[in-house]
């Protein structure tokens, strides 16, 4: 499972777009980047995954650079219930086993 | 609904009192794990089953025990609960046990051991 870097934490306000970038200078062939949302006292929460490019659905987008050393989560005009701490993991989609390892995350404080 | 659900939620018990977190999952999800999180440490896996009557260990396994009789219920066993493994705990299933599958988590068993 390759190694990932994010901030620490981040802060923002209501109506801002956010940006949350994951470094992951290990990452092979094979490896997906996935993130994931996790408020107080829940479970993480799917939010998005990627291979290269851009992914967008209806909550986030995630874009990757051609050499996928790094990848942005972006959520558009946060609002206070964005306030939560993501996590990127990346790893072998074909892989089975342990391959769900969170870092620490970033947590995102959205503010009024 | 789809989802994972855990018992009980929050606990309160003694030391070397053996207890059980059930969790169970209506989504025929073949991968099922164990978590704890702790302050400062993320969220460490303790043990994985990728189907019946296969489990293994994860990162932090000692003190715990599982069991996969059935494809749907994933219980967690601490034969005899220390303090430090007061922690929060989170179930999750997937449809296989590889990082592109979505990983679905339960509300998580807040577990106190005095």
């Amino acid at each position: 499972l390759a190694k990932t870097t994010q901030p620490i934490s981040m802060d923002s306000y209501e109506g801002q777009e956010v940006n949350i970038t994951c470094s992951h200078n290990n990452i092979a062939t094979n490896d997906y980047i996935t993130w994931y949302q996790q408020f107080p006292s829940q479970g993480p929460r799917f939010i998005i995954q990627g291979y290269k490019t851009k992914v967008t659905n209806e909550v986030a987008s995630l874009f990757i650079p051609a050499d996928r050393k790094s990848s942005t989560l972006s959520l558009p005009r946060v609002s206070l219930s964005d306030t939560a701490v993501y996590y990127c993991l990346v790893g072998e989609g074909n892989n089975a086993g342990n391959m769900l390892t969170f870092g620490g995350g970033t947590r995102l404080m959205v503010k009024p | 609904e789809a989802q994972v659900t855990q018992n009980p939620r929050y606990l309160i018990t003694v030391t070397g009192k053996k207890l059980t977190v059930t969790c169970s999952q209506n989504m025929n999800h073949e991968y099922m794990s164990w978590y704890r999180q702790d302050p400062g440490l993320g969220l460490r896996q303790i043990y994985y089953s990728m189907n019946v009557e296969v489990t293994d260990k994860g990162d932090v396994p000692e003190g715990y025990k599982v069991s996969r009789k059935e494809k749907r219920n994933f219980p967690l066993i601490l034969e005899s609960p220390s303090p430090n493994q007061t922690s929060l705990y989170f179930c999750a299933s997937s449809f296989g046990g590889s990082l592109a599958d979505t990983q679905y988590f339960g509300p998580g068993t807040r577990l106190t051991v005095l």
